[in-house]
């Protein structure tokens, strides 16, 4: 079975523009979380989505926005870039959304570099 | 509030020795999740292991092995005969009711041929 997949692997963005990263869960995960991960730090939580429904936000700008599909999929939406921005941002998935218990298989990451 | 420390940045040994990553954590939670995960240079986390607080039971898979300890609020991952193939930056990671992680800065694990 195929694992959670991220689409694009490498994005380079100027400042002030847009972003949109994409993820696919595991098949038959519900749950989609996203963070953010700096060079040389731990992954930071930026969103939790389940049902389509928002379950959780980290400590992010209103620029940082996400969404997710009837099909379970995920977008997560940066506006305004600044150079901060630049990350490697890593797509999680869940089974349900049973709260810690639930193991998140992280995928590849999308990597972000803001010029 | 939640925290994880592994105070551990880098660790280089040579292969075949046995070597501990530490962790540390903090939570107001009775009921919590310790999570391993491997970074390879790939980037793509790997889940290595879950524990909840209730289990103290300590678990050995293969050449990993985890030590966990409420007194000291330490969850601490030992690889033995290493390899090289284990070089890679493990996370220790926390989460309580809800699904958020909160990471460690990670130890950079190298084994030298």
């Amino acid at each position: 079975d195929a694992g959670v997949t991220q689409s694009p692997t490498h994005l380079i963005k100027t400042r002030g523009q847009h972003v949109t990263l994409r993820c696919s869960p595991i098949s038959g995960h519900k749950s989609v979380s996203w963070y953010q991960q700096v060079l040389g730090q731990g992954p930071q939580f930026i969103f939790q989505y389940y049902e389509k429904e928002e379950r959780g936000r980290g400590n992010f700008p209103d620029r940082f926005s996400a969404r997710q599909f009837p099909n379970y999929s995920s977008e997560l939406n940066v506006n305004a870039l600044l150079l901060g921005d630049s990350a490697l941002y890593l797509c999680a998935s869940s089974l349900l959304a049973t709260g810690g218990a639930e193991t998140q298989y992280f995928g590849p990451g999308t990597r972000l570099l803001v010029l | 509030a939640q925290k994880v420390t592994q105070a551990q940045t880098e660790i280089s040994v040579v292969e075949k020795e046995d070597v501990t990553l530490d962790c540390v954590y903090e939570t107001r939670d009775t009921t919590y999740y310790l999570f391993w995960y491997k970074q390879p240079p790939s980037g793509e986390l790997v889940f290595l292991i879950r524990r909840n607080s209730f289990d103290e039971q300590n678990e050995i898979s293969g050449r990993y092995s985890w030590n966990f300890q409420k007194s000291t609020s330490s969850f601490n991952f030992t690889i033995t005969a290493s390899q090289v193939v284990d070089s890679a930056v493990y996370f220790c990671a926390l989460s309580e009711w809800s699904q958020k992680l909160v990471f460690g800065q990670g130890t950079r694990l190298t084994i030298n041929p």
